[in-house]
């Protein structure tokens, strides 16, 4: 099994672009999350999806959009990129909202210049 | 939302030595999970507690949560090399879970 599986893994972008960090999970589970790291600031929440067809904002949302396309799929968009949103992007997915563990992939490492 | 702090920020530790993190909350909480992340790596999941005083080891890792279900530790007898990395504790509000800021752990050989 692959687990949490995120494209792309590196990006440098230039100040007003849009992208859109894709994820996907083969592990059949229900909830999915977004998370931003930077140093000295642990993770953050940016949006998640408790169940197919919900969607939520996290702690930091603005700037952000998601979607989730269907049980596997969540994915994160970046309409006008700012240097603000410099960081390393999570993916996560859980059997449940909030009993279990995350499952996290390897990252997006995001430049915005 | 829900604020967790973790102290310390950072710890250097001789291999050999033990190591502790601890995790506070401004309130109770229904459960706490603990995660490690390599450097440039991901956070991977080490384990959740639930219960109020519940003791739970993983070789040479135990964790703790506290009577009042309000904190938590993860202690690391005999650090190895292997332990290097950022431990996060993470506590749920709502549908999700807050993580703290993490724990740095450097192991000089």
């Amino acid at each position: 099994n692959a687990g949490v599986t995120q494209t792309p893994k590196f990006q440098v972008l230039k100040t007003g672009q849009s992208m859109t960090l894709q994820c996907a999970q083969d592990m059949n589970h229900n909830s999915m999350y977004w998370y931003r790291q930077d140093p000295g600031m642990g993770l953050r929440l940016i949006y998640y999806s408790a169940s197919e067809g919900t969607t939520d904002k996290g702690e930091v949302p603005n700037g952000y959009n998601v979607s989730r396309l269907n049980k596997r799929e969540f994915s994160l968009r970046l309409e006008s990129a700012a240097p603000s949103q410099t960081s390393v992007y999570f993916c996560a997915s859980s059997e449940a909202a909030r009993t279990v563990g995350y499952t996290f992939g390897s990252g997006t490492r995001l430049t915005v210049v | 939302g829900q604020q967790v702090m973790q102290i310390p920020q950072y710890q250097h530790v001789q291999e050999g030595e033990d190591f502790t993190t601890y995790c506070n909350s401004s309130t109770t909480l229904s459960n706490i999970q603990w995660y490690k992340q390599r450097p440039g790596g991901h956070p991977v999941f080490l384990i959740q507690l639930v219960k109020s005083g519940e003791v739970k080891k993983q070789k040479r890792l135990t964790f703790q949560f506290g009577e009042a279900k309000k904190n938590s530790s993860l202690h690391i007898t005999a650090t190895q090399t292997t332990d290097v990395g950022t431990y996060f504790c993470a506590g749920p509000s709502g549908n999700q879970f807050y993580f703290g800021t993490g724990t740095s752990l450097t192991v000089i050989p």
